[in-house]
């Protein structure tokens, strides 16, 4: 089973609102993922967390907060966005961040397509 | 130029018909090499990882050269399912191996 699951498929809101994304996998993964994909464009990562440790920002504005509250679950607090942030948020996972190239297949959420009015 | 790239296309074909796409690298060290596809508003689902010596899954062959620092998809047989963008994902290297660069798709559409 290669599910990764995501919450809620759409989320409006506005800039002055404080809102959160939720992402669950139950695949065992160590390794977990924030992007955001505009659109005609190619996703572009955000964060990543291994061993729910916060591993990688891609010096994202500090109005996303990522969270990993346990291996399964991943958030992504939203405060103080901007209309530019509209976008879809996907999730991933992957089994463990190691030389294995099967280790590093990364499996993505449906998203949340986020509007900011 | 681009870590990852790509024919942005359409590729137009009939169903039935034979299509490939290539995709170069920019960095000689990469090691992880991926197919994904993404229908319309939908994530990026794996179509293939890319190995060495290359593989075959059913009408899907991928096929990565390191000399040329290309990586290619070939579709047999294509269906109307198959009509999607196809994205070249490489790791970014000296990063570990957890971040992927995409490229930004080569859009096919299967045309009865």
């Amino acid at each position: 089973d290669t599910e990764v699951t995501q919450t809620p498929k759409h989320l409006v809101m506005g800039m002055t609102n404080k809102k959160s994304l939720k992402c669950e996998q139950h695949m065992g993964h160590r390794a977990m993922y924030w992007y955001k994909q505009k659109a005609k464009k190619p996703p572009e990562l955000m964060f990543v967390y291994s061993y729910e440790k916060l591993s990688i920002n891609e010096s994202v504005p500090s109005r996303f907060s990522p969270e990993c509250p346990n291996s399964s679950l991943l958030n992504l607090h939203l405060h103080a966005l901007q209309p530019e942030d509209s976008a879809l948020y996907l999730c991933a996972s992957s089994q463990n961040p190691t030389r294995t190239l099967r280790d590093n297949e990364q499996f993505f959420g449906p998203g949340t397509r986020l509007t900011v009015l | 130029r681009k870590e990852v790239e790509q024919d942005p296309g359409p590729f137009n074909v009939p169903e039935g018909a034979t299509v490939a796409f290539n995709c170069t690298y920019s960095n000689s060290a990469s090691q992880s090499f991926f197919w994904y596809r993404q229908d319309c508003r939908k994530e990026p689902k794996l179509l293939m990882s890319v190995y060495s010596s290359g593989n075959e899954d059913g009408r899907f062959t991928a096929q990565l050269n390191r000399a040329s620092q290309y990586i290619s998809l070939l579709i047999r047989d294509s269906k109307l399912s198959d009509s999607a963008t196809y994205l070249c994902v490489v790791n970014r290297v000296n990063t570990g191996f957890q971040k992927l660069v995409f490229g930004t798709g080569t859009r096919l559409l299967v045309s009865p």
